[in-house]
């Protein structure tokens, strides 16, 4: 299988300050992760596109300069929340995509909750 | 992307089968059928992923149908720990430039002692 890592897994902070959130592919290389956002009681919401060496591609409504993405690397990509606010708590996940089968295959990490009082 | 519809909910007896159905009947020939689960506050996991042939591995099997507008998820032998939400996308295959994941709300699957 593949793993995917997260760190942290919470994470709780005041409000106006920044928080980086790492996610990593541990036993592949990933040009290619993805953000997510998901508030309780609803699925998933792709927040941004993170290629290696390439900046991160925003879906719509999605503030760039507010969540900042740099994935500097094959195997780790990170998200920066940048003067958090309360309405910024939510559970944060990460995929990464494997591309060494046909198909290629996304490979989630565990998630980051993000609590910002 | 073809969208899916999947019923919100479902309960299984432990031991049982689960079956997950899945209706996708604006499938495009290059897209796949992917299946995921997502047990509570953890990341969605990977299950299965099929084309048009039927597949199995370890955790289920994928059953298509012949015209590939629905198919279901057959989890054999149903656990407690098999409670969770699971999704059904549809993707075109990465030559096709779209590698985006669309989220629905999938089934929740409640597994009974």
């Amino acid at each position: 299988g593949a793993v995917v890592s997260q760190h942290p897994s919470w994470v709780i902070c005041k409000s106006g300050t920044s928080v980086k959130i790492e996610c990593r592919s541990l036993d592949f290389q990933a040009t290619t992760m993805f953000w997510y956002r998901q508030f309780p009681k609803q699925s998933l919401m792709l927040m941004a596109t993170s290629n290696e060496g390439s900046k991160a591609t925003y879906e719509q409504g999605v503030e760039k300069d507010k969540f900042l993405i740099n994935h500097a690397s094959l195997t780790l990509s990170t998200l920066t929340v940048t003067s958090a606010h309360p309405e910024d708590s939510s559970f944060y996940i990460c995929s990464a995509r494997d591309v060494r089968g046909f198909p290629d295959t996304q490979y989630f990490g565990p998630g980051t909750r993000l609590t910002v009082l | 992307d073809a969208k899916t519809t999947q019923p919100p909910s479902m309960d299984c007896a432990e031991g049982r089968a689960a079956n997950l159905p899945c209706n996708h009947s604006t499938i495009s020939g290059n897209e796949y059928v992917y299946w995921y689960r997502q047990i509570h506050s953890q990341g969605p996991q990977y299950i299965i992923h099929g084309l048009k042939n039927n597949e199995t591995n370890e955790m289920a099997s994928l059953i298509i149908t012949e015209d590939r507008k629905s198919s279901t998820l057959i989890l054999p032998h149903a656990t407690l720990r098999d409670t969770a939400v699971y999704y059904c996308i549809v993707r075109p295959s990465i030559n096709f430039g779209n590698e985006k994941l669309t989220f629905g709300t999938g089934t929740r699957l409640t597994i009974i002692p």
